[in-house]
Order: C-alpha cells, then sequence, then structure tokens
C-alpha cells in the first residue's frame, strides 16, 4: 500500500517570498493534518480536515497561511509571505476515522527560508 | 504548563541496557495516548498506543498513571537500532494529538 506522498521533499526561498507545499494521503483515509515541526521540537498541529471540511485550524496562522482540501483527497499547504520562523519541516498526516486513530505520516516538506 | 512534558535527553545508554523515558501530561480529558518513534531526518511513526493502564509490545512497555498524568516507555535489552526520538503523544479532541517535543535515546555498541 503507498504512503503518504508530499512533494516538494526541500525548498528554499527568501523571506517574503511565497510557497506552496502537496500532500496526497494514504487511499481511504478521510482525516489529514499538517504539522510544522521546527528543529528540536516536537510536531506542531497546524490544521485537520476530515474530508474537505476543516476540523481544527485553531494553530494556524491565517494571515499568511491557508490550506485546502478541495476534493475530500489530496491538499495543498500554502505560506504567503514567509518569514525566517517559518523554517521548519511540514509534515502531513492521514489517517482513517475513529477507531482507527494511527495517523501515518509523510516524510515532510524540509523549508528554509533565507 | 506545557501540555507535554518531556526529558530532552539524549539518554546515553549500552547496548543491553534497560531504559525508561517519563512524560507528563496537563490535560486530564486525554484518554488515549502515544509513543511515536522518530529517526533523525525522518517522519514520527507509531510505536504504541496506550489506551488503558499500559501496554506491552516485545521489549517495550508503557505504563500510564492518569491520577499523575503521567506515562513512562521502558526499553529493555536496548539494540542499536533503538536509537532515536521518542515522542509522548496524548490524544485531544477529535483525532488531534499533542506531541511533546522527544527524548533522545542514543544506543552504543
Amino acid at each position: 500500500e503507498a504512503g503518504v506522498a508530499q512533494s516538494p521533499r526541500y525548498k528554499i526561498i527568501e523571506k517574503r517570498q511565497s510557497v506552496a507545499f502537496w500532500c496526497n494521503p494514504i487511499s481511504g483515509h478521510a482525516t489529514l493534518y499538517w504539522y510544522q515541526q521546527i528543529l528540536g521540537q516536537g510536531p506542531k498541529l497546524l490544521i485537520q480536515f476530515q474530508n474537505n471540511g476543516v476540523v481544527d485550524d485553531s494553530q494556524l496562522p491565517k494571515d499568511r497561511f491557508s490550506a485546502e482540501r478541495l476534493k475530500g483527497v489530496d491538499s495543498t499547504l500554502k505560506i504567503q509571505p514567509a518569514k525566517l520562523e517559518d523554517s521548519a519541516v511540514y509534515l502531513c498526516a492521514s489517517s482513517l476515522p475513529p477507531p482507527g486513530l494511527e495517523q501515518y505520516f509523510g516524510p515532510g516538506t524540509r523549508l528554509t527560508v533565507t | 504548563r506545557k501540555e507535554v512534558e518531556q526529558d530532552p535527553g539524549p539518554f546515553n545508554v549500552p547496548e543491553g541496557a534497560t531504559v525508561a523515558f517519563n512524560c507528563t501530561y496537563s490535560n486530564s480529558a486525554s484518554q488515549s495516548f502515544f509513543w511515536y518513534r522518530q529517526d533523525c531526518r525522518k517522519e514520527p511513526k507509531l510505536l504504541m498506543s496506550v489506551y488503558s493502564s499500559g501496554n506491552e509490545d516485545g521489549r517495550f512497555t508503557a505504563q500510564l498513571n492518569r491520577a499523575s498524568q503521567y506515562i513512562s516507555l521502558l526499553i529493555r535489552d536496548s539494540k542499536l537500532s533503538d536509537s532515536a526520538t521518542y515522542l509522548c503523544v496524548p490524544l485531544e479532541g477529535f483525532q488531534k494529538l499533542v506531541f511533546g517535543t522527544g527524548t533522545r535515546l542514543l544506543v552504543s555498541p
């Protein structure tokens, strides 16, 4: 079974530029998550989708971050404009509805903002 | 108080040793808990789930103390391949995982 796919794997941009990340979850997984992991810290949830609806975006910096999952499958996360402190690994994860609570993570996109 | 607190380590142990990690969580409503393992520059992967007082899987034992809001992970007979960061993860709300900063383990020959 294919895992969670993410692209690109690495991205380097200058501050104030825009960037977009793409995620394709495991087939059949209705729940999709975007996490930000800063070096030395655990992943922090940015946004959670159930199908194409947002369940939790309380920690998403909405002035610069946006995410969508239009058809309930693939998702994109965008940062516009980027700041230096956005340098991190952006992880996408997916899971089945309850009781399948295990989250499966993609390899992540490593973003460096210079 | 942080939602999840873990000693960042690193814990340096020789092969064959037994090592234990502790974790405290602040949300008393959390019902389910997980330990995830994260290798260097890799994504987190589920190691164990803890739904009641504890769980055992081979060399790994997780224990939960709800009264003290405390979870532990015990690794027996450490292997070189156990070197990784171990993330303590309570479940809150609707499938929301809250990750700790992780405890780094280094197993040496």
